[in-house]
């Protein structure tokens, strides 16, 4: 089955930086790879997807990048503010799969 | 009400108790899912139900019975669990079209803890 290895555990930066979370996957069938946010005391949700076909996607402060090649996919997020403090997970699934695998996550803190 | 809504947010049970979790969505999907999430360790899928019926069930023990009652309602009945059991048990929903398994929408979850 699908393995998702996701890095950082933690990262803080400050205000203003940039966050980088990487993960990697080892089933080179999936073709979706989806990052969910969880603030504390929510439920996971999504931010932002990419599909296998596409290399990047950007949504305001928001990309994901997508190489197939090496099987590993990052979350990056620019101008960072007090409200991207959270766990973020990112998953891999494969084409007519119902399951998504998720990475074990990583606590970003922002420090003002 | 909108979006996926779980009761009770927290519950404590002895070994020996039996309990129920319940969620509800609001957003007409087709597709609904129970997931354990644990300290330090990915999401866990348990359950999965796909227009009412059962489409997954990874290796759960049976102690954890799911029940489906039409589109909008997930149950997930506990019985004599154990300390491991302790989580935060997350209820989702999707909707599906054929093989293609769109976006999840997680309720806010149910936090069990046994003792």
């Amino acid at each position: 089955g699908e393995n998702v290895e996701q890095h950082p555990s933690t990262l803080s930066v400050q205000e203003g930086d940039s966050a980088v979370i990487k993960c990697t996957y080892s089933d080179s069938a999936s073709n979706y790879f989806p990052w969910y946010k969880q603030e504390l005391g929510k439920g996971p949700q999504l931010i932002i997807d990419i599909r296998s076909n596409v290399g990047e996607k950007k949504d305001q402060r928001i990309a994901v990048t997508l190489n197939k090649t090496a099987k590993h996919f990052s979350l990056h997020i620019t101008e960072t503010q007090p409200e991207d403090s959270a766990v973020y997970f990112c998953a891999a699934k494969g084409f007519g799969n119902e399951k998504l695998t998720f990475g074990t996550g990583t606590r970003l803190t922002i420090i003002p | 009400e909108t979006g996926v809504t779980q009761t009770p947010r927290h519950l404590v049970m002895g070994m020996t108790n039996k309990k129920s979790l319940k969620c509800e969505q609001h957003l007409g999907h087709n597709a609904m899912y129970w997931y354990k999430q644990s300290a330090k360790k990915p999401l866990e899928l348990m359950f999965v139900y796909s227009l009412e019926e059962r489409v997954e069930n990874n290796s759960v023990p049976s102690r954890f019975s799911p029940e489906c009652p039409n589109s909008s309602h997930l149950f997930l009945h506990l019985h004599t669990l154990q300390p491991e059991d302790s989580a935060l048990y997350l209820c989702a929903s999707s909707q599906s079209s054929g093989l293609n398994t769109g976006e999840l929408f997680f309720g806010e979850g149910s936090r069990l803890t046994v003792l």
